[in-house]
């Protein structure tokens, strides 16, 4: 069965510290794809991407970047020097071939100046 | 492009009265999906269409019903109301299910007094 995992449920930093969100999934699958979105507080989600299973490059887009790891079956985000727009509440989810979406319970991420 | 539509945005209803969500895509997919959002919960599948008449149930569909008699239209019913069924509801659509980007409307608020 697939499962997602954010064990963290509430951050706090303050402008400037890197953060790192993590996200721990379960599938049986061999192809299977992994997201993550954002739902800032105007309630939107907003993709910010997607990474298959054949592809463990990291990836590095301005101050976020993403570290997968079949290892661990973990695919955790991080932002660089954050600020206080980066403030919502982040969601990872899984994907296998023809499924839906499983999301998990999301990572609410508060950035004060 | 519009993207994803949904109407109406909020809704307050009481126990027992019934209800129609209208998601309209204009992108042309081929998947549409309803889901959703409670707090802490992350989002949750209710149903989902893989093409214009078929729809199948997803991880939470009790008390919901869909259709799909138009490929840009998804509709979600609500035949009697309860309590339990306020929440925040989100349209998607993907050209493709698995691994491609779905694409979310704004949301629907809906309380259920």
């Amino acid at each position: 069965a697939q499962k997602v995992t954010q064990a963290q449920t509430e951050i706090s930093v303050v402008e400037k510290e890197d953060v790192t969100l993590d996200c721990v999934y379960e599938t049986r699958d061999t192809t299977y794809y992994l997201f993550w979105y954002k739902q800032p507080p105007s309630g939107e989600l907003v993709f910010l991407i997607r990474r298959n299973s054949f592809d463990e490059q990291n990836e590095i887009s301005g101050r976020y970047s993403w570290n997968f790891q079949k290892s661990t079956s973990s695919f955790n985000f991080t932002i660089t020097a954050s600020q206080v727009v980066d403030s919502a509440v982040y969601f990872c989810a899984l994907s296998e071939a023809s499924t839906a979406l499983i999301f998990g319970k999301g990572t609410t991420l508060s950035v004060s100046s | 492009n519009a993207g994803v539509t949904q109407t109406p945005k909020f809704r307050v209803l009481k126990t027992g009265q019934s209800m129609t969500l209208l998601c309209a895509q204009d992108m042309n997919h081929e998947y549409m999906y309803w889901y959703r959002q409670d707090p802490g919960m992350g989002l949750r599948l209710i149903h989902y269409s893989v093409g214009e008449g078929t729809t199948a149930k997803g991880e939470v569909p009790d008390g919901y019903n869909v259709s799909r008699l138009k490929k840009q239209n998804f509709l979600l019913g609500l035949e009697s109301a309860a309590p339990s069924q306020t929440s925040v509801y989100f349209c998607a659509s993907s050209s493709v299910a698995g691994g491609y980007e779905q694409f979310f409307g704004p949301g629907t608020r809906l309380t259920v007094l």
